[in-house]
């Protein structure tokens, strides 16, 4: 059973367009974090849920905006895509605090915007 | 400004050598410090990590070498192998289980 899983694991698509990545974890974690690798490789996080809530909101286009339907679950929905929105986006799980807190990251999903 | 510096950028050791990674913070808030391996195409994978409360802790070939006043630490990978052969990334948070600040990685080549 894969820990946590993202899907699309690619996605190609056109400037302008709106698109959704989903994640889900069972790993019965309480925290999700959206993390954006770029070209560079350079791992950056985005936002971080605890139990559905949002705890950290970095300096993202409001463009991107995650949704958490519950605690094993988190998706991000972008509008308009741009050029620039091109990289690879992970998904991660954590218990916050406490022991057994170690990060699981999924396996990305790679954007492409055309 | 980035709170985590990693080097060296890319690094190319002989079969059975040690590989050497070092990292340095500027945020004496950052209360652990994990290193992840990433293969092409792969997510992250936790490798081994550490509190600021030891300075040192082993894992198979891998270990971490923490130093709290000089704000630095380090992966150590003994007997390297073309198996290592990975991108590798230090991070830091202020809390285990919070959002992580990497560094920018290095790129681990292990020739045969």
């Amino acid at each position: 059973d894969t820990a946590v899983s993202q899907t699309p694991k690619y996605l190609v698509t056109q400037m302008g367009n709106d698109k959704s990545i989903k994640c889900e974890q069972n790993l019965g974690h309480d925290t999700m974090y959206w993390y954006k690798q770029d070209s560079k490789k350079f791992l950056k996080i985005m936002f971080s849920y605890n139990n559905k809530e949002l705890i950290i909101n970095e300096t993202v286009p409001n463009r991107f905006s995650p949704k958490s339907p519950d605690k094993a679950h988190l998706n991000l929905h972008i509008n308009s895509l741009e050029l620039g929105d091109s990289a690879v986006y992970f998904c991660a799980s954590s218990l916050r605090g406490g022991i057994g807190h170690e990060q699981y990251f999924g396996p990305g999903t790679r954007l492409t915007v055309t | 400004q980035q709170q985590v510096k990693q080097s060296p950028q890319s690094l190319i050791v002989q079969k059975g050598g040690i590989s050497i990674i070092n990292c340095a913070y500027e945020n004496t808030a950052f209360d652990y410090f994990p290193w992840y391996q990433q293969f092409p195409g792969k997510g992250p994978a936790l490798l081994i990590a550490i509190r600021p409360d030891v300075s040192e802790k082993k894992e198979g070939r891998f270990t971490i070498s923490f130093n709290k006043s000089a704000k630095q630490f380090s992966l150590h990978i003994m007997d390297s192998q073309p198996g290592d052969s990975a991108t590798y990334f230090c991070a830091a948070s202020p809390q285990a289980g919070t959002a992580l600040i990497f560094g920018k990685g290095t790129t681990l080549s292990v020739s045969s």
